[in-house]
């Protein structure tokens, strides 16, 4: 089955603690990204990376650092910095190439809740 | 400053009814756009997409009406279904831009029986 696997579903975090989300994609997609979505509000994006080794900061990106190292993985750490980590996180991944007409792909999603 | 725009935070309709819901936005760049819905605590799955070249896209009971002089598009959906009860994002996307996919807020849909 191709898509977009994330894990763990639900994680409980101490204050000062840093987790790591995992995400893995079949798809042979190069494009992956990491949004995340408050109670009752829209995606807002933290990092996307094109390319393996390289990524950019989205639009919240104080708080998280990301890695990609392999073409189908893109782990998410939430360190001790980022001030409201409790939120819903999602991957998603899509194909790279210059005309319109490619969509992103998203996972399930990884609840965190910091205690 | 938002560049995707939907205003309407929730909408109910009849079921069987035409469901509409809209999407405005700022940035004349963007080419591409698409509608999303999403479920509580899953990933949003991808409905409809239109590119700007186009005025309307259809697939099923799911329309979109793209009005580029407006900066405004809408997904029709019909007839409404119970099951169509969700989150519906609007996103876009800047052809030239990366592959930075920019979403709206979303709009609550409750299809009521």
């Amino acid at each position: 089955d191709g898509g977009i696997t994330q894990s763990p579903k639900y994680l409980f975090r101490k204050e000062g603690q840093n987790v790591t989300l995992s995400c893995e994609q079949n798809l042979n997609h190069d494009a992956m990204y990491w949004y995340r979505q408050d109670p009752g509000q829209g995606l807002r994006l933290i990092y996307y990376s094109q390319i393996v080794n390289d990524f950019q900061k989205g639009d919240i990106a104080e708080g998280y650092s990301v890695s990609r190292e392999k073409k189908e993985s893109f782990p998410l750490t939430v360190t001790s910095a980022q001030k409201n980590p409790t939120a819903f996180y999602l991957c998603a991944s899509s194909i790279v190439h210059t005309k319109p007409g490619n969509t992103i792909y998203f996972g399930e999603g990884s609840w965190l809740t910091v205690v | 400053d938002q560049q995707v725009k939907q205003n309407s935070p929730s909408l109910s309709v009849q079921e069987g009814r035409i469901s509409i819901l809209n999407c405005d936005y700022t940035n004349s760049m963007f080419d591409y756009f698409l509608w999303y819905k999403k479920y509580p605590a899953e990933g949003p799955t991808f409905l409809i997409s239109i590119s700007s070249i186009k005025d309307k896209n259809e697939d099923g009971r799911f329309t979109v009406f793209l009005n580029k002089s407006a900066k405004h598009l809408s997904l029709h959906i019909v007839p409404s279904q119970p099951g169509d009860s969700a989150v519906y994002f609007c996103a876009a996307r800047e052809d030239n831009y990366g592959q930075n996919f920019v979403f709206g807020p979303g709009t609550r849909l409750s299809v009521l029986p």
